[in-house]
């Protein structure tokens, strides 16, 4: 089981709401990943960070926003939740290099009514 | 632009007998390729790495090949058990050591 933790595990919330969702690893891995997943379809990376003040927008559009003050903790912001939010957030870690194994959070799943 | 294919979206077999997945992608030199497995609710969990230079990589009662002539990754799992049912998903190296991941094939062995 790997040392990496996310909460919370469901969130369900109204419109326009202010939302963050935390992502903690004990690993000590530089690298720190933001994915989203919707049932049955694959995981879209949304956001990373290869390190403590380093972020990076991932290949699919999102209107969050990260953060990298810490290299244990990656927390991923909604400045104002809309329906179209809705989905699995995976949170993942792998330690720098060539073939990295990335390491996955159980997910928060978000509804936004 | 690049893409990544897993053949099935549903496999069905029976317990005791092997079950082979696929993987096919286009536009990509990956380095080396990945397989998870992912339970309903819950993250990925990485089972074996193998590199462009391998053909075939085993651990336990799984086993990856990897063609980089035919851009396909094979990945079997032998005298399956019900435990085994999962979506299984392949990933590739796209670019600065980043993973895409396929849609994944859902795995149900029956008893």
């Amino acid at each position: 089981e790997a040392d990496i933790y996310q909460t919370p595990r469901y969130l369900v919330i109204g419109t326009g709401k202010k939302i963050t969702l935390e992502c903690s690893q004990t690993m000590g891995h530089d690298k720190m990943y933001w994915y989203q997943q919707d049932p049955g379809m694959e995981l879209h990376l949304i956001h990373y960070s290869y390190g403590v003040n380093s972020t990076e927008k991932g290949d699919l559009s999102s209107e969050s926003t990260v953060s990298r003050i810490r290299t244990e903790h990656f927390p991923l912001t909604l400045e104002s939740a809309r329906p179209s939010h809705t989905s699995q957030y995976l949170c993942a870690s792998s330690e720098a290099g060539l073939a990295d194994t990335q390491y996955f959070g159980p997910g928060t799943r978000l509804t936004v009514l | 632009s690049q893409k990544i294919e897993q053949n099935s979206e549903a496999l069905n077999i029976q317990e005791g007998k092997t079950a082979t997945l696929t993987c096919n992608y286009t536009n990509y030199s990956p380095a080396y390729l990945q397989w998870y497995r992912q339970d309903p609710g819950r993250g990925p969990v990485f089972l074996l790495l193998i590199r462009e230079n391998e053909k075939e990589k085993r651990k336990e009662r799984l086993k990856v090949t990897f063609d980089t002539t035919l851009k396909q990754s094979l990945f079997h799992i032998t005298a399956s058990q019900p435990a085994d049912s999962a979506t299984y998903l392949c990933a590739l190296e796209s670019s600065n050591y980043k993973l895409t991941f396929g849609k994944g094939t859902l795995l149900t062995v029956n008893p």
